[in-house]
């Protein structure tokens, strides 16, 4: 079975400044692919980044980037710069197999 | 280029009713999943289907049938409905390739009184 945790319920970072957003995981699968969406407060899922298991190294996409660390079963999302624009709910998510799981989401407020 | 689309997007239904939410994707994707979101719970998997006539179940599958008879639509059935099933439903789909994300329709806000 896979489980993600997210033990964030919430976060609050200052416009400019770079915040981290924990996520942690668990699987018996050696294949497998994680992924960080967005959910602003109109509701729709915007995918951001996404780390292979095997990918060598950490990926990164304009101002995310994800700190994967296998060993530790992280996978970390990096936001740098946060914009006014970045408040909302992230959810961090792992696909081994058919399924796609979800951590429970962490909820960021960026303020002026 | 639609994408996902979901149908409704609103539904306020009374307990004991029945309803079936239609989930469309013009992307030739062979996964599709449907999920309710409620506060503090991020998103649970329904269920799940990996091709045409093809169905499985997810975390939470109680209460719901889902059918998959043409590739590009996944239906999503509550056939007695409870006030418990009060939630967003999201449907998404996927290529099979893990490395592929999976896009997401607008949801389905249900309320059952």
């Amino acid at each position: 079975a896979q489980k993600i945790t997210q033990t964030q319920p919430g976060m609050f970072v200052q416009e400019k400044e770079a915040v981290t957003l924990d996520c942690t995981y668990d699987t018996s699968d050696p294949s497998y692919g994680l992924f960080w969406y967005k959910q602003p407060s109109s509701g729709e899922m915007i995918f951001l980044i996404y780390q292979g298991s095997y990918d060598q190294q950490n990926a990164t996409e304009g101002r995310y980037s994800l700190n994967f660390q296998k060993a530790r079963k992280s996978a970390n999302l990096v936001i740098s710069a946060s914009q006014l624009g970045d408040s909302a709910m992230y959810f961090c998510a792992m696909r081994g197999g058919s399924t796609l799981t979800f951590g429970k989401g962490t909820m960021l407020l960026v303020s002026p | 280029n639609a994408g996902v689309t979901q149908t409704p997007k609103f539904r306020v239904l009374k307990t004991g009713q029945s309803m079936t939410l239609l989930c469309a994707q013009d992307m030739n994707h062979e996964y599709m999943y449907w999920y309710r979101q409620d506060p503090g719970m991020g998103l649970r998997l329904i269920h799940y289907s990996v091709g045409e006539g093809t169905t499985a179940k997810g975390e939470v599958p109680d209460g719901y049938n889902v059918s998959r008879l043409k590739k590009q639509n996944f239906l999503l059935g509550l056939e007695s409905a409870a006030p418990s099933q009060t939630s967003v439903y999201f449907c998404a789909s996927s290529y099979s390739q893990r490395r592929t994300e999976a896009f997401f329709g607008q949801g389905t806000r249900l309320t059952v009184v």
